[in-house]
């Protein structure tokens, strides 16, 4: 099956500072999901990106599928940001089966 | 808008019991998932549905059992529950696409925290 990595594993950084995160997968994908799961537990919605660019306030993504990678932009990072960031991609052709990365810990410390 | 509901969102069984997980969505989606979530780790897929009447097995589904009797639910059955089921459990949802990418946006519920002792 397809698979997923994402890096780097874990990321400190300093309230304000900007940060990348990446994804990669090992195969054509047709959906291309990034999650926040915050710490309670709940996996939040940032973007659905199978291809393109899109932005959302301190946040973007930019999925380029003929390469096979996804990164995930945050920037101006906020305590609230901290959590695990993880991407899931669904393989083309996999009748909608999302298949998921093993996450990014990120801490934003103040 | 409820979205993806889960019930119960804590759960603690004794070895060997057994219990049903129950999920429902009210965005009318086709395809129904389960996935379960081990500590450190990203979600694995249990079992999915692409409609009432149909299920398939995912990556790990020994253990578990499905149906889906209608569009909106998709209850998952632990049976002889056992320590290596503890762990939690997210039911997501997403329609059916159009076209040449037929997966669309997936949506999850808020999960369910089962510990077998």
């Amino acid at each position: 099956g397809i698979q997923v990595e994402q890096s780097p594993p874990d990321l400190i950084l300093q309230e304000g500072a900007n940060s990348t995160l990446r994804c990669n997968f090992s195969d054509s994908v047709n959906n291309l999901q990034w999650f926040h799961q915050n710490p309670w537990g709940q996996l939040i919605n940032l973007f659905y990106i199978p291809s393109g660019t899109k932005q959302n306030g301190r946040l973007s993504a930019t999925t380029v599928a003929t390469e096979r990678y996804s990164l995930l932009y945050i920037s101006s990072s906020q305590t609230t940001d901290s959590g695990v960031y993880f991407c899931a991609v669904g393989a083309t052709g996999a009748n909608s089966k999302l298949t998921f990365g093993k996450g990014i810990t990120l801490s934003v410390r103040p | 808008n409820a979205g993806v509901t889960q019930t119960p969102k804590f759960r603690i069984l004794k070895i060997g019991q057994s219990m049903t997980l129950q999920c429902t969505q009210d965005m009318n989606h086709n395809y129904m998932y389960w996935y379960r979530q081990d500590p450190g780790m990203g979600l694995k897929l249990i079992y999915y549905s692409v409609g009432a009447g149909i299920t398939d097995k995912g990556e790990v589904p020994n253990g578990y059992n499905v149906s889906r009797s209608t569009t909106e639910d998709f209850p998952l059955r632990l049976e002889l529950a056992a320590p290596s089921q503890t762990s939690v459990y997210f039911c997501a949802s997403n329609k059916l696409g159009q076209g040449a990418s037929r997966n669309t946006e997936a949506f999850f519920g808020q999960g369910t925290r089962l510990t077998v002792v």
